[in-house]
């Protein structure tokens, strides 16, 4: 069964510095991989996704993450946080584009001036 | 714009009453999902739907049910709300028109509180 490990549930950094949030899953087959944000009332917006090809993949809001294939991983990344960065984050993973997603439980960030 | 909603935002009954979350959107997605949010379990799949008259369980189906009548709707129902049931529900819509994409589109979510 797919699953997806998100091992940090809270992080905290300064507004400038850099920024990576971890994630991990479990699939046997090549995964479909995404990152989610939700920002506090709100709903889930799409930050990016790998499908194949180029392992680092650009997304919104000026995000990256890496897909590892070696390591199960594929960690979000950003090189300058900024305050309005502040919310959950969720890593997602699927066997196709259209099949239902498996979430991680969740990395909620928090930003200090 | 197209769009996709839930309906009520929040809602408070009591236990055994039947409820039901409405979820409608007009991308003409054939795809709909229903999730429930809890802190420390991220986002759980409830139940699915390919297209109209299909339904699918998904890890946490227990206690709820849905029906695919058309493309637009999919509606959640507790058939007798339990306190365990207290969650925030996500509807979300993908499919065609979106580059088949594998893209989620999340309603803003239903507050459902179980007393």
């Amino acid at each position: 069964a797919q699953s997806v490990t998100q091992p940090d549930i809270h992080i905290t950094v300064s507004e400038g510095a850099s920024l990576e949030l971890r994630c991990n899953y479990s699939y046997g087959a090549t995964p479909y991989l995404f990152w989610y944000v939700q920002s506090p009332g709100q709903g889930l917006q799409l930050l990016l996704k790998y499908f194949s090809g180029d392992t680092l993949v650009q997304g919104i809001k000026g995000f990256e993450a890496e897909f590892k294939r070696s390591q199960s991983s594929f960690n979000l990344r950003k090189p300058s946080v900024h305050w309005s960065d502040a919310a959950e984050y969720f890593c997602a993973v699927a066997h196709d584009p259209h099949n239902k997603l498996i979430f991680g439980a969740g990395t909620r960030l928090a930003v200090h001036p | 714009d197209a769009e996709i909603t839930q309906s009520p935002r929040h809602k408070i009954t009591e236990t055994g009453r039947q409820v039901t979350l409405a979820c409608h959107q007009t991308w003409n997605h054939n795809n709909m999902f229903w999730y429930r949010q809890d802190l420390g379990h991220g986002l759980r799949l409830i139940h699915y739907s390919y297209g109209v008259q299909d339904t699918n369980k998904g890890e946490v189906s227990d206690g709820y049910s849905v029906s695919r009548s058309n493309t637009e709707d999919l509606p959640l129902t507790l058939e007798s709300a339990a306190s365990s049931q207290t969650s925030v529900y996500f509807c979300a819509s993908s499919g065609p028109g979106h580059g088949n994409t594998g893209e989620l589109f999340f309603g803003e979510g239903s507050r459902l509180t179980v007393l």
